[in-house]
């Protein structure tokens, strides 16, 4: 089965911390994203990448970071230097004609 | 530019109609329709591309108007399953980067 893959799901961490969630996808997608979302709140991009090497900031890229060394992985390492790193993170990709995007599972990210 | 959903949330009886607007300051190239229920990952609905044509998903069907800079969302005939948050999606550019809406907020009551 095609799909994105997240993991983990639940993820706790003490302030201060590096932590890198994984993204994996198998639909051979060209395009991949990150997005992070508040309760309650839609969804904010951290950085998207539309080629392997290559990616760009989003809209809220302070604090974290990426790499895309190959297709099928987009890693997101939350740094300490992002304040406020609680939040529910989501991966997706998109490569069809009107470059619609799946989603993967997500990951809840607990600071302490 | 960030696209504006209306209303910010509905409730609904089983089997009743809803419409969902979403509308941009900036020429659109295409609109994305996606839902959320709580606790889970967007789903991709439909995208309508530029020329109007209305697509559909189940009983939830769409439209685009390019002049007005806007899309609504229908929901026809309501069912316990439509419930959770739409979100539109539109992409600044020709790519595919997109811009989400704030979300609308849909409950289907019994």
């Amino acid at each position: 089965d095609g799909g994105i893959t997240q993991s983990p799901k639940y993820l706790f961490r003490k302030e201060g911390q590096n932590v890198t969630l994984s993204c994996e996808q198998n639909l051979n997608h060209d395009a991949m994203y990150w997005y992070r979302q508040d309760p309650g709140q839609g969804l904010r991009l951290i950085y998207y990448s539309q080629i392997v090497n290559d990616f760009q900031k989003g809209d809220i890229a302070e604090g974290y970071s990426v790499s895309r060394e190959k297709k099928e992985s987009f890693p997101l390492t939350v740094t300490s230097a992002q304040k406020n790193p609680t939040a529910f993170y989501l991966c997706a990709s998109s490569g069809g004609e009107g470059y619609e995007q799946y989603f993967g599972p997500g990951t809840r990210l607990t600071v302490t | 530019q960030q696209p504006v959903q209306s209303p910010q949330a509905v409730i609904l009886r089983e089997g009743e109609d809803a419409v969902i607007n979403c509308s941009s300051s900036k020429a659109l190239y295409s609109v994305h329709w996606y839902r959320q229920k709580h606790g889970e990952a967007p789903v991709f609905l439909m995208i309508l591309l530029k020329g109007g044509e209305q697509k559909g998903h189940e009983k939830i069907s769409a439209s685009f108007n390019e002049k007005k800079q806007q899309s609504s969302l229908y929901l026809t005939a309501s069912q316990l399953s439509y419930s959770g948050t739409y979100f539109c999606g539109t992409p600044p550019d020709s790519w595919g980067k997109l811009q989400f809406g704030a979300g609308t907020q849909v409950v289907v009551t019994p």
